[in-house]
């Protein structure tokens, strides 16, 4: 069946403006993830969803970093005002709930570049 | 918060086993133990998952001594194609911390050689 896909593959913008990063998760995959994930390191959690609810926003940087998923399917990751130290791999994976949520599926990410 | 640490690098030749060891010495009562293993330029997949003694499946087996303290991905007869960084996670994502688990950390970057 179809895995997490992610939109744009690869998006250049440049400093200060907005972007949009789309997220669809596996059909019936309760929980999201979202990661962010420099060159040569391990992915940085970000937040996370169980069906709509945000549950874990923690690892967001900092207040022009926001996500949702309003219907408890596709999640949208906004970053406001970019920067160039925004720049980096974001991630996102799905899973389902309870024990099973420790097997992620893993999407192709979204390169973004800020120049 | 279970903090882990693992080599940070491994060399292999094909055919043999290898045993990536995690260490997790604050490891709580209701964390388990994730490994997932990632290629260039892909997303990170799943391998395993346990919680103690032994579990096994078609990929990889996880030894997770009666302390839980650490815990060994065993990879048998690895190929070339099992080159690849694994990352060790530990802990309780069905709480509401969850965040605080999903930590990959730098990984152990495995090169297998011919």
């Amino acid at each position: 069946g179809a895995g997490v896909s992610q939109s744009p593959r690869y998006k250049v913008t440049k400093r200060g403006q907005d972007v949009a990063l789309r997220c669809d998760p596996i059909s019936g995959h309760v929980s999201l993830y979202w990661y962010r994930q420099a060159l040569g390191q391990g992915p940085e959690f970000l937040t996370y969803f169980n069906y709509e609810a945000q549950q874990d926003k923690s690892g967001l940087p900092n207040d022009r970093f926001s996500a949702e998923r309003p219907e408890g399917s596709i999640s949208t990751l906004t970053i406001q005002r970019t920067e160039q130290r925004d720049s980096a791999m974001y991630r996102c994976a799905s899973s389902l709930a309870g024990e099973e949520a420790y097997e992620q599926y893993f999407g192709p990410g979204t390169r973004l570049t800020v120049t | 918060l279970a903090k882990t640490t693992q080599p940070i690098s491994m060399d292999s030749y094909e055919g043999q086993e290898v045993n990536i060891t995690c260490s997790h010495n604050n490891i709580a009562t209701n964390d388990y133990i994730t490994w997932y293993q990632q290629f260039p330029s892909q997303g990170p997949r799943f391998i395993i998952q346990g919680y103690k003694t032994k579990v096994t499946n078609e990929v990889a087996s996880l030894f997770i001594p009666a302390d839980r303290k650490s815990s060994t991905l065993s990879l048998p007869r690895v190929s070339l194609s099992d080159t690849a960084v694994y990352y060790c996670l530990v802990g309780d994502i069905r709480g509401n911390n969850a965040g605080n688990m999903l930590t990959f950390g730098g990984g152990t970057r495995l090169m297998v050689k011919p």
